[in-house]
């Protein structure tokens, strides 16, 4: 299969543990993008790299989450101090400049 | 308020029927992405368009940039169907904003 995966697809964590999630985007594609999703709504964009840089995050990236893709391959998606309201579903996307995005099956956080 | 707005927010339908699902956007984009998310999470682009229609198997595509507005139909609507579907559009910055999607259920 040489779609997006990513690891692991579901995580159960306590309050104020830290937690990484991996992506592995199709080997082509130089864009990756990392995305939330919360039950009953639509994604919400969090941060995309271009090949190993990070070109833009948004403001719901708060100082405990950080993102990494430091051979412009895989990424990983770090969340420090985990707090109720980052439950959610964590996609990953990859494609080419400009192109469409596909998407990894995700993964579901659950912060009891 | 959200910048994409779909609706119906949910549908239920008969198989066999024609179904629309639409979506209106606020500013400019380069870009307007159908998506398709069955229950578990995954994620499968249906369409990526910019102007006039576009279509695969059942599946239509429509926008029209002057109004800000995008619909799906699918035809022949099968239970298999069922799932969440989602507008999203993309700027030139390759930012992407996503609608809340709208739930179809097909029922046989």
């Amino acid at each position: 299969d040489t779609g997006v995966s990513q690891d692991p697809r579901h995580k159960i964590t306590k309050r104020g543990q830290n937690v990484t999630f991996r992506c592995d985007p199709i080997s082509e594609h130089n864009r990756l993008y990392w995305y939330r999703q919360t039950l009953g709504q639509g994604p919400e964009f969090l941060t995309y790299f271009q090949n190993e840089a990070q070109l833009e995050k948004s403001r719901l990236l708060s100082d405990r989450f950080s993102a990494e893709r430091p051979k412009g391959s895989f990424s990983t998606l770090e969340i420090q101090r985990t707090e109720q309201g980052d439950s959610a579903m964590y996609l990953c996307a990859s494609s080419f400049v400009g192109l469409e995005q596909f998407f990894g099956p995700g993964t579901r956080l659950t912060v009891l | 308020k959200n910048e994409v707005e779909q609706s119906p927010q949910n549908l239920t339908a008969q198989e066999g029927e024609f179904i629309t699902i639409n979506c209106s956007y606020s500013v400019g984009i380069s870009a307007l992405h159908w998506l398709q998310q069955h229950p578990g999470g995954g994620i499968v682009s249906l369409f990526m368009l910019s102007s006039g229609k576009k279509k695969h198997g059942r599946l239509i595509a429509t926008i029209n940039i002057q109004e800000k507005h995008s619909s799906l139909h699918i035809t022949a609507s099968h239970p298999r169907d069922s799932a969440v579907y989602i507008c999203a559009v993309g700027y030139n910055n390759n930012d992407m904003r996503f609608g809340a999607g709208t739930r179809l259920t097909v029922k046989p």
